[in-house]
């Protein structure tokens, strides 16, 4: 049982360059969650998933984007890196039946140059 | 709309000292209340949380009151040790959108180092 990973666990872009970040777990959790970490802000919401095939924006969206083709995996997207965009990110993931508990993943960190 | 204030850090302590980090949050409703512990090079654990006022969650030697008379949800510890040193967020459940799923608004945190 690996809970939440996330791949990669470091990256470097340079502006206007793509990437995917991959949230995979095997919890059968039905919640999944992006945020993103940034000094002095604590983690902000970016989408979110309540199920296959449905996201939702959070509080920080633009300029990503997300996929939950499969209940397991849960895909953020950058089509054009900004240096706006260096933080570290991170992927939950939350049993439906209202546990109100959260299982991070260990996070993958992004330098846009 | 909901948040959450922490005490800034860093907070550095000896082997064995009491700690407290105060908490403080604003809410409309009840929220469940959360802290989260970020030891270095890794992901946020969930450490305690509270669900109704008064209650009290506890985990690894950790307590916290749920208050709601005073809005606090502070974290307290009786004799912490050199591996407590991690970052501690605070934190509370907000309704993400018109579905049933939780965002969680998170405090800014509270960077604590104990030195033996």
């Amino acid at each position: 049982n690996a809970g939440v990973t996330q791949t990669p666990k470091f990256r470097v872009l340079k502006t206007g360059q793509s990437m995917t970040l991959l949230c995979a777990q095997d919890m059968n959790h039905e919640y999944m969650y992006w945020y993103r970490q940034d000094p002095g802000m604590g983690l902000r919401l970016i989408h979110y998933s309540v199920g296959e095939g449905t996201t939702a924006k959070g509080e920080v969206p633009d300029g990503y984007n997300v996929s939950r083709l499969k209940k397991q995996n849960f895909l953020l997207g950058l089509e054009s890196a900004a240096p706006s965009q260096t933080s570290v990110y991170f992927c939950a993931s939350e049993d439906r039946r209202g546990t109100d508990t959260q299982y991070f993943g260990p996070g993958t960190r992004l330098t846009v140059l | 709309g909901n948040s959450v204030t922490q005490m800034e850090g860093p907070v550095t302590l000896s082997e064995e000292a009491f700690l407290t980090i105060n908490c403080t949050y604003t809410a409309t409703g009840y929220p469940s209340l959360f802290w989260y512990v970020q030891y270095p090079g890794e992901g946020l654990q969930l450490l305690l949380k509270a669900t109704k006022a008064d209650d009290k969650g506890s985990n690894k030697g950790f307590e916290a009151t749920y208050r709601k008379e005073t809005t606090s949800f502070h974290l307290e510890k009786g004799s912490v040790q050199v591996s407590d040193s991690a970052v501690y967020f605070c934190a509370l459940n907000d309704p993400a959108g018109g579905d049933s799923s939780y965002k969680l608004i998170f405090g800014s945190g509270t960077r604590l180092l104990v030195r033996p």
